[in-house]
């Protein structure tokens, strides 16, 4: 069983749509979990960390559900510049991360 | 955020030679840095774990001998491909956490290595 499963997509979204990315992990001692974005042929940045409770940075909005152990990341009102490749990444141990394929979002004008 | 420098950023080299990439903590000291490989349109994959002043600690089916790993200070950690082969060519990126714990991990720029 993967450790990180990502829809790979890819999204294909119009500017301004809302769009959700779900993300499942297996194993249950992960205790910390972020969303990375990859642009093509450049290194992973950091998006958001995602808390138990939820959380919100502008457009964007993380849930995270440990029972069910599942991540998800909404984007709202999207822009160009919000085209890339999502990652899901739970954390273990000391930040050595097993990335899932990914979820590939394409925003078009 | 915390920096992290790789280079080279890019490096092309014939059959059967060796290439050393480098990992820099700019900005604070990581005992644990960690090495991926990425080939094109695939997910990142971990490589191995380098730890500061011991040895580095290998995935599964990542040959030791061949990705060679040295972290002989608190701020650098290298990668040696040994014996490249066209099949080595492929995107490879660090991380590194200032941290032990929980927190986000810093990425370097990442190598592209292309064996020709």
């Amino acid at each position: 069983r993967k450790e990180v499963e990502q829809d790979p997509g890819p999204f294909n979204v119009p500017e301004g749509a809302t769009v959700a990315f779900n993300c499942t992990y297996s194993n249950s001692a992960s205790q910390s979990f972020f969303w990375y974005r990859q642009d093509c042929r450049k290194e992973p940045k950091l998006l958001m960390s995602v808390y138990s409770s939820g959380n919100e940075d502008g457009r964007f909005t993380a849930q995270l559900n440990r029972a069910s152990q599942y991540i998800s990341l909404l984007i709202r009102d999207s822009k160009l510049s919000d085209s890339a490749t999502y990652l899901c990444v739970p954390s273990y141990n000391f930040n050595k991360f097993y990335f899932g394929s990914g979820t590939k979002l394409n925003v078009k004008p | 955020g915390a920096v992290v420098s790789q280079h080279p950023s890019w490096v092309i080299c014939k059959s059967g030679t060796s290439v050393k990439i480098e990992c820099r903590s700019l900005d604070f000291q990581a005992t644990t840095m960690f090495w991926y490989r990425q080939f094109p349109k695939q997910s990142l994959m971990l490589m191995a774990t380098s730890n500061e002043g011991s040895k580095a600690t290998y995935e599964q089916g990542v040959e030791k001998d061949k990705f060679l790993i040295n972290h002989a200070s608190l701020t650098l950690s290298t990668l040696t491909v040994t014996s490249a082969h066209p099949e080595d060519s492929s995107f490879y990126i660090c991380s590194a956490t200032y941290v032990r714990g929980d927190t986000e991990a810093f990425f370097g720029q990442g190598t592209r290595l292309t064996v020709v």
